[in-house]
C-alpha cells in the first residue's frame, strides 16, 4: 500500500539559510499535517491543509510557511534558519469523510540539522 | 482544550513481563485516543486507536488499551514483552479520527533480556 512520502530524508543547512521540505500524502487522503519533533521531545503540530486550503495552525514560527498544491503534495518552507530549528519534521495525511475515516498516517520524516 | 499526560518518561521491563504504559487525557468533548510507536530514527506507527466503538481496543503486535472515562485514562498494555518492543511510545488525543494530534511527552520502553 502507498505510504506518505517525504523528501529529503536528511538535510543540513547553515544558519540564516532557507529549507524546503516536501510531502506526498497517500492518494485520496484529504488532509495533510506537518509536525515538528525536537530532540527528545514529542511531536508538535505546526499546520494543516484540507483540500488545499489551510485548515488549522499550531505553533509554527512566522519564518515558516506552507502550502498544498493542486496535486495534493505539500511543501514546508523555512527561512532564516536558526539552530533551534534542528528537528525531525513529519508529514501525516488522513481522511475524514462520511463512511470512511482514516487516522493520521505518518511519513518517515525529514531530519533537518542547522549548523 | 485537549491534553495528554504520560506517566513515566521511561519504563523498563524484563522480557516476558507485563508491559503497562500509562496515559491520562483531558478533553472537553468525547475524545479520540491513539497510541503510536516510534523506533529510533523512524516515523510514527499507529498501534491502536479508540473511536468510541469499544472501550477495549486491540492493536498490532499484541498491544491493547482500555478507555476508562471515569478515570480519563487510556493505558497501553501487553501481556508479555518482547525485545523488539523497545521503542518510544506516544499517546495522543484528537477531536476526530482524522484530526490533528496532541501528543503526550512519550514513554521510552526498555526490555531487558
Amino acid at each position: 500500500a502507498a505510504g506518505v512520502i517525504q523528501s529529503p530524508r536528511h538535510l543540513i543547512k547553515e544558519k540564516r539559510e532557507t529549507a524546503t521540505l516536501k510531502c506526498y500524502p497517500i492518494p485520496r487522503h484529504d488532509t495533510v499535517y506537518w509536525y515538528q519533533q525536537g530532540p527528545g521531545q514529542d511531536p508538535q503540530f505546526l499546520i494543516s491543509f484540507y483540500e488545499k486550503m489551510q485548515s488549522d495552525k499550531g505553533s509554527i514560527p512566522d519564518r515558516f510557511s506552507a502550502q498544498q498544491f493542486s496535486d495534493y503534495h505539500s511543501e514546508l518552507n523555512m527561512s532564516s534558519l536558526e539552530l533551534g530549528d534542528s528537528a525531525l519534521y513529519f508529514c501525516a495525511s488522513s481522511l475524514d469523510a462520511p463512511g470512511e475515516r482514516i487516522s493520521n498516517t505518518f511519513g518517515s520524516g525529514t531530519r533537518l540539522t542547522v549548523v | 482544550a485537549q491534553s495528554v499526560t504520560q506517566l513515566g518518561s521511561h519504563v523498563s521491563v524484563s522480557e516476558g513481563a507485563l508491559v503497562l504504559l500509562r496515559c491520562n487525557y483531558s478533553s472537553s468533548v468525547p475524545p479520540y485516543l491513539f497510541w503510536y510507536v516510534q523506533y529510533p530514527n523512524q516515523g510514527l506507527q499507529l498501534l491502536l486507536k479508540y473511536t468510541s466503538a469499544a472501550t477495549l481496543v486491540k492493536g498490532i503486535n499484541g498491544f491493547e488499551a482500555e478507555f476508562k472515562k471515569s478515570e480519563t485514562s487510556f493505558h497501553l498494555t501487553k501481556p508479555s514483552a518482547h525485545m523488539s518492543d523497545a521503542a518510544e511510545y506516544f499517546c495522543a488525543v484528537s477531536l476526530n479520527q482524522g484530526g490533528k494530534l496532541i501528543f503526550g511527552q512519550g514513554t521510552e520502553l526498555s526490555v531487558k533480556p
